[in-house]
């Protein structure tokens, strides 16, 4: 069945300095959209980004990923985070029947 | 726009009893999910539907039955509850076109 991987359950970073976020999946669909939401502490997840289209960078708050059907990633990253960044990122495959991976909570420290 | 509620906020239950929790949307979608979420698990999708009537198990449908009356209403019942359990439930409609999840705030099950 299909799948979506993050490899870090908790990254912790130093404000200002970049992140990178790891997400790579397996499915059987050709055509299929692929999503970062964010959660932050005691709210609900919402929408970071969305890409169906391959090698096409898409953006959004400062964050940026590109699809790699080839290499089937979707990696999320910033070039410098900030404090407000702290929060829980779900990658997710969007199908009728979705698929998230487990989460990476993100750290950011003064 | 569009708004997701969830009740109850808050959900105290004793072992082996049947609680239900209830969501509404206003965005006239078609798709409507349960996930529990668990600390270090991610999101586990319990039941969907894709329209009114329609239930289809998730990968997590064990021990919880779901009901879609109407297009705007998703219930989800726990059939018997777990002693020490403890769980957010999360409901979500999902955009017809752009695939786009939009989450309710949650419920959070606390079982004695």
């Amino acid at each position: 069945g299909d799948s979506v991987t993050q490899t870090e359950g908790l990254v912790t970073v130093t404000e200002g300095l970049p992140v990178m976020l790891n997400c790579t999946y397996q499915t059987a669909y050709s055509d299929v959209a692929f999503f970062w939401y964010v959660q932050y502490l005691n709210e609900a997840p919402k929408l970071l980004l969305r890409s169906s289209t391959d090698n096409k960078r898409t953006e959004h708050q400062g964050f940026h990923a590109t699809l790699h059907k080839s290499s089937s990633s979707f990696h999320l990253q910033k070039s410098s985070v900030q404090l407000s960044d702290s929060a829980l990122y779900y990658c997710a495959q969007g199908n009728y029947k979705p698929t998230f991976g487990k989460g990476t909570s993100l750290v950011v420290h003064p | 726009g569009g708004i997701i509620t969830q009740t109850p906020k808050f959900l105290i239950g004793q072992e082996g009893q049947k609680l239900t929790l209830k969501c509404q949307q206003n965005f006239n979608h078609d798709t409507m999910y349960w996930y529990r979420q668990d600390s270090g698990k991610g999101l586990r999708l319990i039941y969907y539907s894709i329209t009114e009537n329609d239930l289809q198990k998730g990968d997590l449908s064990e021990g919880y039955d779901a009901s879609r009356e109407k297009k705007s209403s998703f219930s989800l019942t726990v059939t018997s509850a777990q002693k020490n359990e403890m769980a957010v439930f999360l409901c979500a409609s999902r955009a017809t076109g752009d695939d786009t999840q939009y989450f309710g705030p949650g419920t959070r099950l606390l079982v004695l």
